[in-house]
């Protein structure tokens, strides 16, 4: 079955700084990768995703680039701001009935 | 839209006590699953079904049974509470397909086998 690392654990950025959080995945057939936000106390939320078709995505502060060669794929957080500071969880899945999760990214931007 | 609701939010199990956690989507969404949350694991799939009448086991499926009657209605089984199952359990569901196939979680349930 799909393995997913993430990597870092933990990371600390300085308020305005950017973040960047990485994934690797072993399964080629792999398709969707999306990345969640989680808030202490609350349920996952997508905040992005990408296909394997696309190279790279972004939304306003956020990107995600996937390197379907290396299979490996990373979010970028640029001007980081207090409201971030979250845990993130990169998964993969092929198609998107079932998602293999990788173990979180706890995110501290400091003022 | 009340989009994925879990219940109860909180329970406290003895030992080889049983219990189902509850699941409820109105968005009309095939696909449904459910996870664990434990500390440093991320989140690991348990069961999940892409259809009414269709179910299959994830990464961690021993002490959990589902059934997917509905399409709405996903509930988990606990057999017999082992203090292994402590944990934060979150149901998801979304479209299956190529297009809008954004997974939505419920509010999770904390679950704590004494």
């Amino acid at each position: 079955g799909e393995n997913v690392e993430q990597h870092p654990s933990t990371l600390s950025v300085q308020e305005g700084d950017s973040a960047v959080i990485k994934c690797t995945y072993s399964d080629s057939a792999s398709n969707y990768f999306p990345w969640y936000k989680q808030e202490l106390g609350k349920r996952p939320q997508l905040i992005i995703d990408i296909r394997s078709n696309v190279g790279e995505k972004k939304d306003q502060r956020i990107a995600v680039t996937l390197n379907k060669t290396a299979k490996h794929f990373s979010l970028h957080i640029t001007e980081t701001q207090p409201e971030d500071s979250a845990v993130y969880f990169c998964a993969a899945s092929h198609g998107n009935e079932k998602l293999t999760f990788g173990t979180g990214t706890r995110l501290t931007i400091i003022p | 839209n009340a989009g994925v609701t879990q219940t109860p939010k909180f329970q406290v199990l003895k030992t080889g006590q049983s219990m189902t956690l509850q699941c409820a989507q109105d968005m009309n969404h095939e696909y449904m699953s459910w996870y664990r949350q434990d500390p440093g694991m991320g989140l690991r799939l348990i069961h999940y079904s892409v259809g009414a009448g269709i179910t299959d086991q994830g990464e961690v499926p021993n002490g959990y049974n589902v059934s997917r009657s509905t399409t709405e209605d996903f509930p988990l089984r606990l057999l017999s509470a082992a203090p292994s199952q402590t944990s934060v359990y979150f149901c998801a569901s979304s479209f299956a397909g190529q297009g809008e196939t954004e997974a939505f979680f419920g509010q999770g349930t904390r679950l704590t086998v004494v």
